[in-house]
């Protein structure tokens, strides 16, 4: 099965941009995001190509080129402190995996 | 509105299983399949399998093949997640959410608010 590779941890200065980036095999099919809260469950940022779900504020955006895949939070608010996943199928396409996870910090 | 509404807590023996459930509401179950996703304390996201409520059909993740049973019951919109022969490693929070398959992007829209399972 396909692995998703991503940076453990991230800082932003409240109100900068940050981009938190994936590595895996997107060849097949797009990557999306995640964002989690201590204690949470897990909520749909980005998904496929820079779709956002409804309530998800416009400063969140996603893309992807080749093995990478990134979501950029631009103005970064206190809000947005969170752990953050990047998910796919695999290249089998029966099989989905998730990222190793960015915990992301608003300074 | 969607929902996915999990069973509450347990807390079971090694050796022990544990069945968790997910019921579904806000929109026509049979159309959307249901991810199951573990997370253990400290760790990131895992996925185990998807159960699809039409028809029942199962994939399961390599790890859990053998171990994990996914079903579902039209009747009352709830799935179902039994992973047997436990061990402390199967200690987390389990997670249901729902899948989407819309224009070629597959992606889990709305999720529960996840079932703590310790084995001890």
């Amino acid at each position: 099965s396909s692995e998703l590779t991503q940076d453990p941890a991230v800082s932003v200065a409240l109100g900068q941009a940050v981009r938190i980036t994936c590595q895996g095999d997107f060849r097949n099919y797009f990557p999306n995001w995640y964002q989690q809260k201590p204690g949470q469950a897990p909520v749909l940022v980005i998904y496929g190509k820079n779709n956002r779900p409804s309530g998800i504020p416009a400063r969140f955006s996603g893309s992807s080129s080749g093995n990478t895949a990134s979501l950029t939070i631009t103005g970064a608010q206190a809000e947005d402190e969170a752990d953050y996943y990047c998910n796919s199928r695999d290249s089998s396409g029966n099989h989905y995996v998730f990222g190793t996870g960015t915990k992301v910090t608003v300074l | 509105q969607v929902h996915l509404v999990q069973s509450g807590a347990d807390v079971m023996q090694p050796g022990a299983s544990v069945k968790v459930s997910c019921k579904a509401s806000g929109y026509t179950f049979t159309t959307y399949s249901i991810h199951w996703v573990r997370q253990a304390p400290g760790q990131g996201l895992e996925w185990m399998g998807i159960v699809n409520p039409n028809g029942g059909g199962t994939t399961y993740a390599q790890k859990f093949q053998g171990r994990v049973t996914m079903t579902r019951d039209t009747s009352t919109s709830t799935v179902y997640m039994e992973l047997s022969s436990l061990r402390s490693e199967d200690t987390a929070v389990y997670y249901c959410a729902r899948d989407n398959d819309s224009n070629y992007y597959y992606y889990m829209d709305v999720w529960g608010k996840g079932t703590t399972v310790t084995v001890s």
